[in-house]
């Protein structure tokens, strides 16, 4: 099975900068991608990794380290609209499909006040 | 990438009824996934649907519960069998974008009540 741990809450000011950890356990890692869901509304996608080190897309980051299981993303100059809950999910190749299946952890809410 | 698009956005069933939820595309895809999303909670994945032969469930999934057709390669349903309260979620369709590398993307999702 897949073990995906994210922090269950964090909270922020805006103008400011925050890092939301992931850490993984799995077999057949094939990328990882982090989403973006305010409520009531479907996830939408925001990074993707698939070998070591940073991305980069404006005002958000996303790292990985595939020997540590680990990845990061990172959110500079907070805004109000930014509160959402971020979701961190692993790529799953099996022999059954090309790219893989998508697992997803538990989310991390992310309350920006201001 | 992709367009997809949900039928019905919302319901409201009674226990012991069975719901169909429709996916469509606006492009073929090879496979399309099925995830719920209960009150609170993150997605877990359902099941992956493939054309042309049976879904493959994930553990603690089973197809007299949630079966899945994949009549063509830009369409897709899931029911959900005799419900009951714990299956009040909300349920998305996801497919692969069109490049080989491309993200996986989500439907608006049905949101479903049971009674």
């Amino acid at each position: 099975g897949q073990n995906i741990d994210q922090p269950t809450e964090m909270t922020a000011t805006e103008g400011a900068i925050v890092q939301i950890n992931c850490t993984y356990q799995t077999s057949g890692f094939n990328g990882l991608f982090w989403y973006q869901q305010h409520a009531g509304e479907a996830p939408t996608f925001l990074s993707y990794n698939v070998l070591d080190g940073l991305e980069e897309k404006g005002r958000f980051s996303s790292f990985l380290s595939r020997s540590k299981g680990y990845s990061y993303l990172l959110l500079k100059e907070l805004q109000m609209k930014d509160s959402a809950s971020y979701l961190c999910a692993v790529r799953v190749a099996d022999r059954g499909s090309t790219l893989g299946r998508l697992y997803f952890g538990r989310g991390t809410q992310l309350t920006v006040w201001p | 990438s992709a367009v997809i698009s949900q039928k019905p956005s919302r319901d409201i069933c009674q226990r012991g009824t069975s719901l169909t939820i429709q996916c469509q595309v606006d492009s073929q895809v090879t496979m399309m996934f099925w995830y719920r999303q209960q009150p609170g909670q993150s997605l877990t994945l359902i099941a992956t649907a493939n054309q042309g032969s049976e879904a493959t469930y994930e553990s603690g999934f089973v197809i007299d519960k949630f079966p899945i057709s994949r009549p063509n390669l830009t369409f897709s349903t899931l029911t959900v069998s005799n419900m009951s309260p714990e299956d009040s979620s909300i349920y998305l369709c996801s497919v692969f974008g069109l490049a080989a590398t491309d993200t996986q993307y989500f439907g608006p999702g049905t949101r479903l009540t049971v009674l």
